[in-house]
């Protein structure tokens, strides 16, 4: 089945540091692949996605590229802010037709201090 | 545009009471629902999805229910509340063959 593994958190940076949050996916066939970001007390929020391999995702300044040949879908940003403060989904869609689903990872809590 | 509501947004029940959250979309039609439940920590669990009216498949067993009576409307039931019933739960909608999912803004559930 489909599976999604994201880095275990909580990271904590300071403001302006550099950002990565590793996912890796297991799949059949060709997902698409999904960053999500939850506030505090709020519901999930799309952040960005890509639909095909090498397709680079980009949204608020954070990115990520459908990595095929690693399986992977990392995300970055080069200068977070307080702001950011958040818990980040990884997540894929399999390709059932009009059935299908979103399989997310556990979420990474990541905390930015000023 | 298209929108999703979902409340209430806080509700504390005691052990053995009914529950009924309800979910409505507007602004689209035959939307893919879901419900999923986030426990303490941030896993996301999905509960039941539905791709029609009167159409429900359940993911997990548990002491809850859903219904679809309309098209845009998805209701979460349970009976008798339990403990292990608390949690931040949350609906979702997708289109029938886009992409991604559109997340209402959750509703924290506690029982006492």
């Amino acid at each position: 089945g489909n599976s999604v593994t994201q880095m275990e958190g909580p990271v904590t940076l300071s403001e302006e540091a550099f950002l990565t949050i590793n996912c890796t996916y297991t799949a059949t066939g060709y997902p698409s692949l999904f960053w999500y970001v939850q506030y505090p007390g709020e519901g999930l929020q799309l952040l960005l996605k890509a639909t095909k391999a090498d397709d680079k995702g980009s949204n608020k300044g954070f990115e990520a590229t459908y990595r095929k040949e690693t399986t992977s879908f990392h995300l970055e940003k080069g200068s977070v802010q307080v702001s950011d403060s958040a818990v980040y989904f990884c997540a894929l869609s399999d390709l059932g037709g009009s059935n299908y689903k979103l399989t997310f990872g556990k979420g990474t809590l990541l905390t930015v201090n000023p | 545009s298209q929108t999703i509501h979902q409340w209430p947004a806080t509700l504390v029940q005691p052990v053995g009471s009914p529950l009924s959250l309800e979910c409505t979309v507007e602004g689209t039609s035959n939307p893919n629902l879901y419900w999923y439940r986030q426990a303490a920590g941030r896993g996301l669990q999905l509960l039941f999805y539905s791709v029609g009216i009167g159409q429900i498949s359940s993911e997990v067993p548990q002491n809850l229910s859903a219904s679809r009576p309309q098209d845009r409307q998805f209701i979460l039931s349970s009976k008798k509340l339990l403990l292990s019933d608390s949690g931040f739960y949350l609906c979702a909608w997708s289109a029938q063959r886009a992409y991604g999912y559109t997340f209402g803004s959750g509703t924290r559930l506690t029982v006492v």
